[in-house]
């Protein structure tokens, strides 16, 4: 079966560009999660999804971060301008409703901004 | 969601058993505990779930106490490829989607 896709798996970008992240839930699953990741702040969430509702984006950062999910099957979180502080690992994960915490991470994309 | 503690950090040699415990005080009834392993450059992989007593799978054990104020995840004679970091978190299986949230996590490094 495949697990969560996430692409791109690495990007580098200069300050100011617009980045997008994509993401390919597990099949059948019908929650999605964007966190980042870094040394300082750890593992957070951005925001989750819920049959393609948002349902939580209280740790989306600022109004340059915007996540959608316009199906089932794929989720896009964009950050437009971005800054270096931007610098993260970004991962999706997917669950079905009801498993709790039993959620299914992607490889994360790594996302350096110059 | 209830509160989870857990040490930041953890050194073993090969072979050992190894035992991360995790603190939450403030567990609710319907709670159930899982844990959750990320190897560098990974994204976190679930590995086991309880809510009392006793589970094992082929991965480790977990060990709940009657009052479920905490929990203790055992991995037997871990090897190198064990070096991780270890999440533990808590939170309803049931009853609709949640907010699934992960604390600092324990970094367990294996010493050959």
């Amino acid at each position: 079966d495949a697990g969560v896709i996430q692409s791109p798996r690495h990007e580098v970008t200069e300050m100011g560009q617009e980045v997008t992240l994509r993401c390919k839930p597990i099949s059948g699953h019908n929650s999605l999660f964007w966190y980042r990741q870094t040394m300082m702040r750890g593992l957070e969430l951005l925001i989750y999804f819920n049959n393609n509702v948002p349902i939580d984006d209280s740790g989306m950062p600022e109004d340059r971060f915007s996540a959608k999910m316009p199906n089932a099957s794929f989720s896009t979180l964009k950050i437009q301008p971005s800054e270096p502080r931007d610098s993260a690992v970004y991962f999706c994960a997917s669950s079905l409703t009801g498993a709790g915490n039993t959620i299914y991470f992607g490889e994360g994309s790594w996302l350096t901004v110059v | 969601l209830a509160k989870t503690t857990q040490p930041i950090s953890m050194d073993s040699y090969e072979g050992q058993e190894v035992n991360i415990t995790c603190s939450h005080n403030n567990i609710a009834t319907n709670d159930y505990i899982t844990w959750y392993q990320q190897f560098p450059s990974q994204g976190p992989r679930f590995i086991i779930q309880g809510y009392k007593t006793k589970v094992t799978n082929e991965v480790a054990s977990l060990f709940i106490p009657a009052d479920r104020k905490s929990s203790t995840l055992s991995l037997p004679r871990v090897s190198l490829s064990d070096t991780a970091v270890y999440y533990c978190l808590v939170g309803s299986p049931s009853g609709g989607y949640q907010k699934v949230t992960f604390g600092t996590g324990t970094k367990l490094q294996v010493i050959p």
